[in-house]
């Protein structure tokens, strides 16, 4: 059971837009519609902004957006924010009811 | 609104077992819906699956814990544990609970921090 490769860091300017990959197998992120993305704010718990692949909990702004290629999936950032500066985590539902995190990408906005 | 609370030891020395209790308030633990899980966050480092269970007590263990995690469901009291048997510094850790469905974590406690040290 591995990890899913995040990219280590992304950045963007304010207004820019930065996307974010997940790469899972088969057997995970390609296998199944249930990846999310979670964001992470030093000393704060991680909070839920995309799930199912696609969709976004209440009060997320539209401003982020999920797809999924294959074994790979994105999480996109469209109109960057000062707050949207954080560390963002992916994960896939497995086989077994395994639960599968990414590495991490810490966002810096620019 | 869903809140889940994490208690325990802060401090458990090499080779003991950590404790640690989840309390969900603001819904039933008893839903056929979803799982209860603990991930958990070595400081400065990513978040890692320990376990996952659900209100009947069925358990899934990540494999690489799963010969030292226990995980069990306390329905009258609304809650749920975790015990990790023969604990080392690599266990130091942010510890949270957190309500899962087909493995995506809709709700987190606010995390306990767990240091492994004699």
């Amino acid at each position: 059971q591995s990890a899913l490769t995040q990219p280590p860091s992304a950045s963007g300017s304010p207004g820019q837009s930065v996307t974010i990959s997940c790469t899972g197998t088969s057997s995970d992120v390609g296998g199944y519609h249930y990846v999310s993305w979670y964001q992470q704010h030093p000393g704060k718990a991680p909070k839920l902004m995309i799930y199912e692949v696609t969709r976004r909990p209440s009060g997320v702004p539209d401003r982020f957006s999920g797809s999924k290629s294959g074994n790979t999936a994105s999480l996109t950032v469209s109109g960057l924010q000062a707050e949207d500066e954080a560390d963002y985590y992916c994960s896939s539902y497995a086989a077994n009811n395994d639960v599968l995190f990414g590495g991490g990408t810490k966002l810096t906005v620019l | 609104q869903l809140q889940l609370q994490e208690s325990g030891p802060g401090l458990v020395k090499p080779s003991e077992t950590l404790s640690l209790t989840c309390t969900v308030s603001g819904g039933s633990i008893t839903s056929t819906i979803y799982y209860w899980g603990w991930i958990r966050q070595p400081p400065g480092k990513g978040l890692e699956w320990i376990g996952s269970i659900d209100y009947s007590g069925s358990t899934y263990y990540n494999p690489s814990l799963k010969s030292r995690i226990t995980m069990s469901v306390d329905t009258s009291k609304n809650q749920f544990s975790l015990r990790v048997s023969s604990v080392t510094a690599a266990d130091t850790a942010l510890y949270y609970c957190a309500r899962l469905w087909y493995g995506q974590l809709d709700d987190w406690g606010q995390g306990t921090l767990v240091t492994v040290s004699s």
